[in-house]
């Protein structure tokens, strides 16, 4: 079964400043994978989708997919305090039933 | 637009005592349906998925059952709450069944059993 790992766990962020979040896979197989976050006792806001290998920007929201070093990652360029909310990586391997997600990173936006 | 509407927001229950949690979806006809289960500090996990009004589909046996009773409604319940059923539930939504489809999820209902 697809695994999702997420780092770092915690992150802590000047406004501002760029905020990097990693996702690593198990295998190539997946399809393609997004993004999401989840502010605090709230549901989930698709952030990005990505596809194929390079860069897709979602206005100040990045992801860099490389399936050979089986890795994506989100940029957040300029975060401001209402962005601080768990971070989510999540992969699709066929259906849009095959959703598997990783356990999050948790980024906090210091003003 | 599409909306999506939880409800209840949370909810305080005995072990042993009933449960029904639901989800509207407004905007968007036949849409595919998903119930979505974290635990405190655990990863979503899928629980359920339907494509259409009467059909759904376990992915992960919790003694819960839903259903699909009209087109724009899905149902989450069971009979007896077990303390390992606290968590946060989301329901969401896609258009289609491929793997480009993207879920939209609402905002979640807050089970604690006590």
């Amino acid at each position: 079964q697809q695994k999702v790992q997420q780092s770092p766990e915690s992150l802590t962020v000047s406004e501002g400043a760029m905020a990097s979040l990693n996702c690593t896979f198990s295998d190539g197989t997946s399809d393609n994978f997004r993004w999401y976050r989840q502010h605090s006792g709230k549901g989930l806001e698709v952030l990005v989708s990505i596809f194929s290998d390079g860069e897709k920007e979602e206005g100040r929201f990045t992801a860099h997919l490389n399936r050979a070093s089986l890795h994506v990652s989100l940029h957040i360029r300029e975060p401001q305090p209402s962005d601080s909310a768990v971070y989510l990586c999540a992969m699709n391997t066929g259906g849009a039933d095959r959703l598997t997600f990783g356990k999050g990173t948790q980024l906090i936006i210091q003003p | 637009a599409q909306t999506i509407h939880q409800w209840p927001v949370a909810e305080i229950k005995a072990v042993g005592s009933p449960l029904s949690l639901g989800c509207t979806i407004k905007g968007k006809s036949s849409p595919n349906l998903y119930w979505y289960w974290q635990a405190t500090g655990g990863t979503l996990q899928q629980l359920f998925y339907s494509i259409t009004v009467g059909q759904v589909e376990s992915v992960v046996q919790l003694n819960l059952s839903a259903s699909r009773p009209k087109d724009d409604q899905f149902i989450l319940s069971t009979e007896k709450l077990l303390l390992s059923h606290s968590g946060f539930y989301l329901c969401a939504w896609s258009l289609g069944w491929g793997p480009a489809e993207t879920l939209y999820f609402g905002s979640g209902t807050r089970l604690t059993v006590l």
